[in-house]
């Protein structure tokens, strides 16, 4: 089995601020992780993934995420918010081998100006 | 190239009508997936074909049917609508194998009265 926690459903950062946004997950074996992201009325786009490696991830928009095995976390972290950062975040989660992905219930952020 | 088409983008229907969104995918793709969304809930899988020929229920199949029609297509059918349905869909596909990054298409809110 496997699950995702993120906390925390809306968040709210000032422009300049760092952005970080939480995800716990759960898996019987290695996982892979993913973060997704949303803009309106759009679907979801790849930000960065986790397979097997190196644990500190980067991915597009200067967004990059770190997977912690003893924590299991792969939380979202950006050092300056711009206002184009606001969307909704999904975390996501794989098992090796297992086809199916699941996801987190996303945060949505909010870049104050 | 065009990635996921889905069709329709919007439909209203009324209790008990039936309807099928389509989904083709041009990149190749083995897996195909249909999520819907609903808020609070993040994405929540319905079906997925693992590849041509075969269909596995994920999290919330109930209410839905769904056919693989050929490597490209892969349609689901409401077939007694309920206001429960009511929800964005969304269609992904990915390659099998190694880590499962979706590719998703736009989205078909669907309103169910």
């Amino acid at each position: 089995a496997q699950s995702v926690t993120q906390l925390g459903s809306h968040v709210s950062v000032s422009e300049g601020a760092l952005v970080l946004l939480r995800c716990n997950y759960s898996s019987s074996v290695p996982p892979y992780l993913f973060w997704y992201v949303q803009y309106p009325n759009q679907g979801l786009q790849l930000l960065l993934k986790y397979t097997t490696g190196a644990t500190l991830v980067k991915g597009i928009n200067g967004f990059e995420a770190e997977f912690k095995k003893s924590e299991t976390s792969f939380h979202l972290t950006k050092p300056s918010a711009h206002m184009s950062d606001a969307a909704e975040y999904f975390c996501a989660v794989m098992s090796g081998g297992y086809q199916k992905v699941t996801f987190g219930i996303g945060t949505k952020l909010q870049v104050i100006p | 190239n065009a990635g996921v088409t889905q069709t329709p983008k919007f439909q209203v229907l009324k209790t008990g009508q039936s309807m099928t969104l389509q989904c083709a995918q041009d990149m190749n793709h083995n897996s195909m997936y249909w999520y819907r969304q609903d808020p609070g809930m993040g994405l929540r899988l319905i079906y997925y074909s693992a590849s041509e020929g075969t269909t596995d229920k994920g999290e919330v199949p109930n209410g839905y049917n769904v056919s693989r029609l050929n490597k490209r297509e892969f349609s689901l059918r409401l077939e007694s609508a309920a206001p429960s349905q009511t929800s964005v869909y969304f269609c992904a596909s990915s390659e099998r194998g190694g880590a499962n990054v979706l590719t998703f298409g736009a989205g078909s809110r669907l309103t169910v009265l």
